[in-house]
Order: C-alpha cells, then sequence, then structure tokens
C-alpha cells in the first residue's frame, strides 16, 4: 500500500508569505496528525482528525496556522504569514485504528520548511 | 503531559560493538511506548513499541527494548551495529486514553567503520 505523501518536500519562503502544506494519508485511515520538529528541539504534537472533523488542536502555535482536511481525505496545513520561527520540519502521521495509545502510526518523510 | 528524556544526543559506536540508547518518561502510570527511526531523508519509520504483556520487545532490523516500570524506563539496545544503523533515533510515549505521542528529543548514531 502506498505510504503517507507530503509535499512539498522542501519550501523556502520569505517571512510574511504564506505556505501551504499537503499530506496524503494511507486510503482507510480515519485519523490524521500533524508534528513538528522545530531545529534543536523535541517533534511536538499540532493537531489530530478524525475524518474531516478536528480531534484535538491543542498543539496549534497560534492563528497564523490552519489545518483543514477535505471530506476527510487529504490535509492541509497553511502558515499565514510565515515567521522565522516557523522553520522546521512538518511531519504528517496517519493511523487506523480507535484504540487511544495505541500508536500505529505511520508518518510521511516531512516537509522541510525554511523561512528567511 | 507525558515527559520522555534521552541520555546523549549523539551516540558513536563502532561497528559490531553494542548500541545502547537510553529513554526515561515521566509518568505515575505505564503509559505506551515507542521508539521510532528516522533515516536520512526519509519518514519517522516505527521500529517497535510496548503496550501491554512482554516487557521485553523485540522490532525490526534486531533491535529490541525493555519496559522498566520501577525505573519508567525503556532503553533501546542491539548487540551489534551495523553501518546501515546509522540514523537518528526518538523515543515516543503516550498515554492509555490519548491519541497524542510526546517524543524525546532524539539521538543520533553514527557507526564506525
Amino acid at each position: 500500500e502506498a505510504g503517507v505523501t507530503q509535499f512539498p518536500s522542501h519550501s523556502v519562503i520569505e517571512k510574511g508569505q504564506t505556505v501551504t502544506l499537503r499530506c496524503d494519508p494511507i486510503s482507510g485511515h480515519d485519523n490524521l496528525y500533524w508534528y513538528r520538529r522545530v531545529m534543536g528541539k523535541e517533534i511536538k504534537f499540532l493537531l489530530h482528525f478524525v475524518k474531516e472533523s478536528k480531534q484535538d488542536e491543542s498543539g496549534m502555535p497560534n492563528n497564523r496556522f490552519l489545518a483543514e482536511r477535505t471530506g476527510g481525505t487529504y490535509s492541509t496545513l497553511k502558515v499565514q504569514p510565515a515567521e522565522l520561527e516557523d522553520s522546521g520540519v512538518y511531519f504528517c502521521a496517519s493511523s487506523q485504528g480507535s484504540r487511544r495509545g495505541s500508536g500505529g502510526y505511520t508518518f510521511g518523510s516531512g516537509t522541510r520548511l525554511t523561512v528567511v | 503531559a507525558q515527559s520522555v528524556t534521552q541520555l546523549g544526543s549523539h551516540v558513536s559506536v563502532s561497528e559490531g560493538a553494542l548500541v545502547l540508547l537510553r529513554c526515561n518518561y515521566s509518568s505515575s502510570v505505564p503509559p505506551y511506548l515507542f521508539w521510532y527511526v528516522q533515516y536520512p531523508n526519509q519518514g519517522l519509520q516505527l521500529l517497535l513499541k510496548y503496550t501491554t504483556g512482554a516487557t521485553l520487545v523485540k522490532g525490526i532490523n534486531g533491535f529490541e527494548a525493555e519496559f522498566k516500570k520501577s525505573e519508567t524506563s525503556f532503553h533501546l539496545t542491539k548487540p551489534s551495529a551495523h553501518m546501515s544503523d546509522a540514523a537518528e533515533y526518538f523515543c515516543a510515549v503516550s498515554d492509555w486514553n490519548d491519541y497524542k505521542l510526546s517524543f524525546g528529543a532524539g539521538t543520533t548514531v553514527t557507526v564506525r567503520a
């Protein structure tokens, strides 16, 4: 089966611009997650979708970040306007199970975002 | 929220030597525990996980980890390092009733010929 696909793999934008990251989960996976790793820090949870609904967005840093999941399929994460501190690697993951905590995520390769 | 500590941001081992990566978590209730690996230019790949049952967990590529509740630890080992083990390794935990993963800072492993 195809894995979790993210694109672009790299993006370099200027401060103040807008960037949209996309994630295509594994087909049939209801759960979709976004994580972020800022340089030198831990990978941090951003939010969790169940189908098209936001289940938990407690990790979203501020209102410059907007995540959507169209029809419960692919998801986009928009940063507008981008700031220098938004630079990092953005990971998407998906899972099928409804059992909490059991993991079983499949991660994508990530999008490396550089804001200059 | 869970806290995960990985001791050592960089580990260098000789090919054929033991690989030991340390992970401690903070929780009064045993969580679910994971080790992920990220090879260069790739995504995070699950090495192994502990949910319930046997405390010694075997994963892919010859890795294993042991859950020690009394020490709140979940250290990762491999008896004999191979050049292909060069990567960054992440310990992660989740509560039994939560989807979110909390990650450690990661340990980069280099393997010397």
